[in-house]
């Protein structure tokens, strides 16, 4: 059975920074793309990131294009999310899943909260 | 980017009635490979979003029959043949055939 146990988040004032970790089990990491999705109440469920099977691509939203890094440790069976800048929108869930078109894998959240 | 449009945002159902919810994409969304990754995902409060229909039509394990996905090129629908209470939540059509958007979400409240 597929299981991701996002964690890392938490309270942090604007401008601050976070570390998000994705643990992975129950497939073979090294053959999927992974993901970083997040919902917010500003603009609901919205694509963040992603990171092929190798780690060597990386893409990103123009939303956090230039303060997020999207990283793997295939050794690790885990996925990061490095957050930087961050701003008051970026409030949410964050949630990590396999980059696959039918979207099936995801986990269980974790809460970010940027305030002052 | 792919932009999903819902309708309704909000529907009321009494029990045991059907229901009906659309989802209109900007584009077509068949894949290179010949299928269309439109999919739809039910969410609870407090829970993380849990996918019912995947590729339009198909069923994932465990979820009733009542529940039937349609559509193809940039109009799908979602479809609850008769209402329970645990159908009560917020559904959510996305799309995987590019990079992944969602629709904003309908809010399906049990009369």
């Amino acid at each position: 059975e597929v299981q991701l146990l996002e964690s890392g988040g938490g309270l942090v004032q604007p401008g601050g920074s976070l570390r998000l970790s994705c643990a992975a089990s129950g497939f073979t990491f090294t053959t999927y793309a992974m993901t970083w999705v997040r919902q917010t109440p500003g603009k609901g469920l919205e694509y963040v990131s992603s990171i092929n099977n190798g780690g060597g691509s990386t893409y990103y939203a123009d939303s956090v294009k230039g303060r997020f890094t999207i990283s793997r440790d295939n050794a690790k069976n885990t996925l990061y999310l490095q957050m930087n800048s961050l701003r008051v929108e970026d409030t949410g869930v964050y949630y990590c899943a396999q980059y696959i078109a039918a979207a099936c894998c995801w986990g269980q959240g974790t809460l970010v909260t940027v305030s002052s | 980017d792919v932009v999903m449009t819902q309708s309704p945002l909000s529907l009321p159902v009494t029990l045991g009635q059907p229901a009906s919810i659309s989802c209109r994409s900007s584009e077509g969304l068949v894949h290179t490979d010949g299928k269309t990754y439109l999919n739809w995902f039910h969410q609870r409060p407090g829970q993380s979003p849990r996918r019912l229909i995947y590729m339009v039509s198909n069923r994932d394990s465990g979820v009733p029959d009542r529940f039937s996905g349609s559509g193809s090129g940039t109009d799908f629908t979602l479809k609850i043949s008769r209402v329970e209470a645990e159908d009560a939540g917020v559904y959510y059509c996305m799309q995987g055939t590019r990079t992944w958007t969602f629709g904003q979400g309908t809010r399906v409240e049990i009369k």
